[in-house]
């Protein structure tokens, strides 16, 4: 099946700050997902995003089908930006396959 | 407001003891599923489905059981619960397999 990796594991900014985090897939996808799970657990969605780029406030994601990958932006990192960011594929069976996330944490 | 209403949120319970979490979603969604979340590996999806009657296996179904009789209703049954299976269990549903929307989580420890 398809392999979902994403990176870095975890990441520790200054408040304020910008981050790029990661997810490369290993195979072709019909969609792709980003996610936010906040410090109380709450799952939130952020972005789908199968190709191309979207933006929401100071969140935005870019996703090359073509080269298996794709990068979630967050600009001027705020605390309330801490938590676990996933990426969540979908290689055409309508099974979802999640990363295993990367953990931020921003420091006021 | 639309939402994904899980219940109970918490549950203790001893093996064997068959146990139901209830799912439900108010935004008419014709795909629903459920994940377990362990430490280490992330989300692993249970059981999906497409629509009522239609139901498929995840990642990880063995030991689980769920039915969809109607379309916003997705129960996950664990007919003998064993320790392995202590974990935190969310339920999703969207439009079609893409934008979902959790449920706020049920935590399930067997003991």
């Amino acid at each position: 099946g398809i392999q979902v990796e994403q990176s870095p594991p975890d990441l520790i900014l200054q408040e304020g700050a910008n981050s790029t985090l990661r997810c490369n897939f290993s195979d072709s996808v019909n969609n792709l997902q980003w996610f936010h799970q906040n410090p109380w657990g709450q799952l939130i969605n952020l972005f789908y995003i199968p190709s191309g780029t979207k933006q929401n406030g100071r969140l935005s994601a870019t996703t090359v089908a073509t080269e298996r990958y794709s990068l979630l932006y967050i600009s001027s990192s705020q605390t309330t930006d801490s938590g676990v960011y996933f990426c969540a594929v979908d290689e055409g069976d309508d099974k979802i396959i999640f990363g295993k996330g990367t953990r931020l944490h921003i420091l006021p | 407001e639309a939402q994904v209403t899980q219940n109970p949120r918490y549950l203790i319970t001893v093996t064997g003891k068959k146990l139901t979490v209830t799912c439900s979603q108010n935004m008419n969604h014709e795909y629903m599923s459920w994940y377990r979340q362990d430490p280490g590996l992330g989300l692993r999806q249970i059981y999906y489905s497409m629509n009522v009657e239609v139901t498929d296996k995840g990642d990880v179904p063995e030991g689980y059981k769920v039915s969809r009789k109607e379309k916003r209703n997705f129960p996950l049954i664990l007919e003998s619960p064993s320790p392995n299976q202590t974990s935190l269990y969310f339920c999703a549903s969207g439009p079609g397999n893409t934008e979902a929307f959790f449920g706020q989580g049920t935590r399930l420890t067997v003991v």
